[in-house]
């Protein structure tokens, strides 16, 4: 069974699209997380939910929201998708959400191939 | 801010020998957690090996090893009996302490990765 799951795994689209990247974890972990890696391989964090609360939010523009319904999906929609949005972008999950953790590791799903044409 | 730095953007081995990748970071934390993770060509991000930086001993895992340095801020993985299936790129990565608390707990900071090549 998958931990973290990303569909789809390769989406092709055209600039001023809107388009929403799913993902699932069956690990049972309270915090979410979506990563960008860019054409030269550099990865960076986007957002980190816990417990469906938004925790971390970097400098990403609006056009993406993220949408959490319950712990175990958060889910990644695009708005007007640009050219330079295209991207490997990651899902990844971990277990606790606390300052007290001890044992932080995060689990990647395979990750969503963005191409903007 | 936390910067991690790998300064080898591409290595190579022969099978069975071993090699070591080179990693830097800048923090101001004195309690923080380092991660060396591998990406093979399938692209699925996979944790190779983790250290916390209050511990003294360098963390270990079959044939993956780190040498932690705190006070040179250095942190190198060394991979011994290189394996075909080891190729991979290979990231670098600091995060916070959990008793840092706040809004950037948990936030992974990567470096930009070595590709590593292991020859038959």
């Amino acid at each position: 069974d998958t931990a973290v799951s990303q569909t789809p795994k390769y989406l092709v689209t055209q600039m001023g699209n809107d388009k929403s990247i799913k993902c699932e974890q069956n690990l049972g972990h309270d915090t979410m997380y979506w990563y960008k890696q860019d054409s030269k391989k550099f990865l960076k964090i986007m957002f980190s939910y816990n417990n469906k609360e938004l925790i971390i939010n970097e400098t990403v523009p609006n056009r993406f929201s993220p949408k959490s319904p319950d712990k175990a999906h958060l889910n990644l929609h695009i708005n007007s998708l640009e050219l330079g949005d295209s991207a490997v972008y990651f899902c990844a999950s971990s277990q606790y959400y606390t300052p007290r953790i001890t044992k932080n590791i995060q689990y990647f799903g395979a990750g969503t191939r963005l191409s903007v044409l | 801010a936390q910067t991690v730095t790998q300064s080898q953007p591409e290595m190579s081995v022969q099978e069975a020998e071993t090699v070591t990748l080179s990693c830097t970071y800048d923090t101001s934390e004195s309690n923080y957690y380092l991660f060396w993770y591998k990406q093979p060509p399938s692209r699925q991000m996979i944790l190779v090996i983790r250290q916390e930086a209050y511990k003294q001993q360098n963390a270990t895992e079959n044939r993956f090893s780190v040498n932690f340095q705190k006070a040179a801020k250095s942190f190198s993985l060394k991979i011994s009996d290189s394996q075909l299936g080891d190729t991979a790129m290979y990231f670098c990565a600091f995060m916070k302490h959990g008793n840092a608390g706040g809004t950037s707990y948990g936030k992974l900071t990567f470096g930009q990765g070595t590709i590593l090549t292991v020859h038959p």
